[in-house]
C-alpha cells in the first residue's frame, strides 16, 4: 500500500461547478499537509497549507483534513477554464521535513 | 525576484553521458532539493541540502550526485546516464525545513 494515494483522473467538469479532489495516507502521525498546483510543463506552486485537523479556506479554495479518516480534501468553488491542471497533494508527519508527495489528479475544466 | 531557476529546459542525453542540472534560488532559502517526477509516480527525492556543505540523499539517490557550495546553488550531477534517469527533474526550496517549498519549472532529460 503506498503511504499517500490520489486517483489520477482526469476528472471533467463543466466550468461553475464545484469539485473535490481527495488523498488517502496510510500514515497516521502526518500532520502537515499541502495541496500543490501543476500546469503542464510547468513546476508545482502552493495552493493550500494546513496542519492538523480542519478547514481553511482561500478565496474559491478550501482544504479539508479528516485525520480519523486519514483522508484530506481540496475543494474548488466555481471553477473555471484556468483551473484546469494536476493537483499533487503533500504530506509529512512532525519528526521529518520531507514531504511525501501523491501522484496527481489531473483536473480538466471544460468551457 | 526571479525565485528559483533552472538550467537547461531540455536535454538529450546519450546512454553513459554525464551531465549537471544547475539550479540557483535568491530567496536566501537554507533547504534546497531536487525531485524527479515521473508519470504516474509523483514527485521522490533524490538529494536535499540543508545549508552549504551539508547535503543528504533522499528517496532515490542512486546514479546522482549534488554538492551545495553556497546558498544559492544546488547542481545535480548525473554520471553515467541510464534510461531509467529519463524524467522531469525539479528543484525546490524552502527557507526551513518543513516550510513551504518553491519549486523551479523543471528540466526535461531523456537519455538514449
Amino acid at each position: 500500500q503506498k503511504e499517500v494515494e490520489q486517483d489520477p483522473g482526469p476528472l471533467s467538469v463543466p466550468e461553475g461547478a464545484i469539485v473535490s479532489l481527495n488523498c488517502t495516507y496510510s500514515n497516521s502521525a502526518f500532520q502537515y499537509f499541502m495541496w500543490y498546483r501543476q500546469y503542464s510543463r510547468k513546476g508545482p506552486e502552493l495552493l493550500m497549507y494546513t496542519y492538523s485537523s480542519g478547514n481553511k479556506e482561500d478565496g474559491r479554495f478550501t482544504a479539508q483534513v479528516d485525520k480519523s479518516s486519514k483522508y484530506i480534501s481540496l475543494f474548488i468553488r466555481d471553477s473555471q477554464p484556468s483551473d484546469s491542471a494536476t493537483y499533487l497533494c503533500a504530506m509529512r508527519d512532525s519528526g521529518t521535513y520531507k514531504y511525501i508527495f501523491g501522484t496527481g489528479t489531473r483536473l480538466k475544466v471544460l468551457a | 525576484n526571479a525565485g528559483v531557476t533552472q538550467t537547461p529546459k531540455f536535454r538529450i542525453l546519450k546512454i553513459g553521458q554525464s551531465m549537471t542540472l544547475q539550479c540557483t534560488q535568491d530567496m536566501n532559502h537554507n533547504y534546497m532539493y531536487w525531485y524527479r517526477q515521473d508519470p504516474g509516480m509523483g514527485l521522490k527525492l533524490i538529494y536535499y541540502s540543508v545549508g552549504a556543505g551539508i547535503t543528504d540523499k533522499g528517496e532515490v539517490p542512486n546514479g546522482y550526485n549534488v554538492s551545495r557550495s553556497t546558498t544559492e546553488d544546488f547542481p545535480l550531477r548525473l554520471e553515467l546516464a541510464a534510461p531509467s534517469q529519463t524524467s522531469v527533474y525539479f528543484c525546490a526550496s524552502s527557507l526551513a525545513g518543513g516550510d513551504t517549498q518553491y519549486f523551479g519549472p523543471g528540466t526535461r532529460l531523456t537519455v538514449l
